[in-house]
């Protein structure tokens, strides 16, 4: 099985920008989160999407936003970057097992830098 | 929400020694434990994972406890390798929602 792609994998921008990442699940993982890593912060958690439907949201503010696509597929937006943005943000998909949570899969995740 | 606490931000140990990374929870509610290993470069990889029907697991030199009284869990490495250095990141889940713990970098000297 082919595993988590998240494209791009770097990423340039500036600030007040926006920006759009993208993350394919593993096959048949319907559930795909979303991650902040910094140096300082390690992981935090942004949103998880489910079935299409926003089921879980962290402490991020508005300008970060997600959906999620009939084939799982999902995308991160961020807009009016801040240079606080510049992090790794990774991707990751599971196959919920009815109320207990199952392993996340990472991808490689993105690098956006904003200068 | 839950909250997770991680200790020690940094550990060096010896070849051969066993290393110890200790985790703490705030959310009873929270029912599966996974420990996740992060290469220089690379990403997060699952290693042991146990769920709060389980006191202990064990998985060759890594074993992972949990004591659910206490709110804490910990990982034990034994035997410790230079590939085992990383950083270490603990994790609890109230149900579908996963927090993660700030990691612990740990570094094996040959």
């Amino acid at each position: 099985k082919a595993g988590v792609t998240q494209t791009p994998r770097y990423l340039i921008k500036t600030r007040g920008q926006q920006v759009t990442l993208s993350c394919s699940p593993i096959s048949g993982h319907r559930s795909v989160s979303w991650y902040q890593q910094t140096p300082g912060q390690g992981l935090q958690f942004l949103f998880e999407y489910f079935s299409e439907t926003q089921r879980n949201k962290g402490n991020f503010p508005g300008r970060f936003s997600g959906r999620q696509f009939s084939n799982s597929r999902s995308e991160m937006n961020v807009s009016t970057l801040e240079l606080g943005d510049s992090a790794l943000y990774l991707c990751a998909s599971s196959s919920p097992e009815g109320r207990v949570r199952s392993p996340l899969h990472f991808g490689n995740g993105t690098r956006l830098t904003v200068t | 929400g839950e909250n997770v606490e991680q200790h020690p931000s940094t550990l060096s140990v010896q070849e051969g020694d066993s290393a110890v990374i200790k985790c703490t929870y705030s959310d009873s509610a929270s029912n599966y434990f996974p420990w996740y290993k992060q290469e220089l470069g690379k990403r997060p990889q699952l290693i042991i994972d146990i769920r709060s029907n389980v006191g202990e697991k064990k998985d060759q030199r890594i074993a992972v406890t949990l004591n659910k009284t206490a709110k804490h869990f910990s990982l034990h490495i034994t035997e410790t390798q230079p590939e085992d250095s990383a950083v270490y990141f603990c994790a609890a889940s109230p149900f579908q929602k996963l927090v993660f713990g700030t990691g612990t970098r740990l570094l094996v000297s040959p």
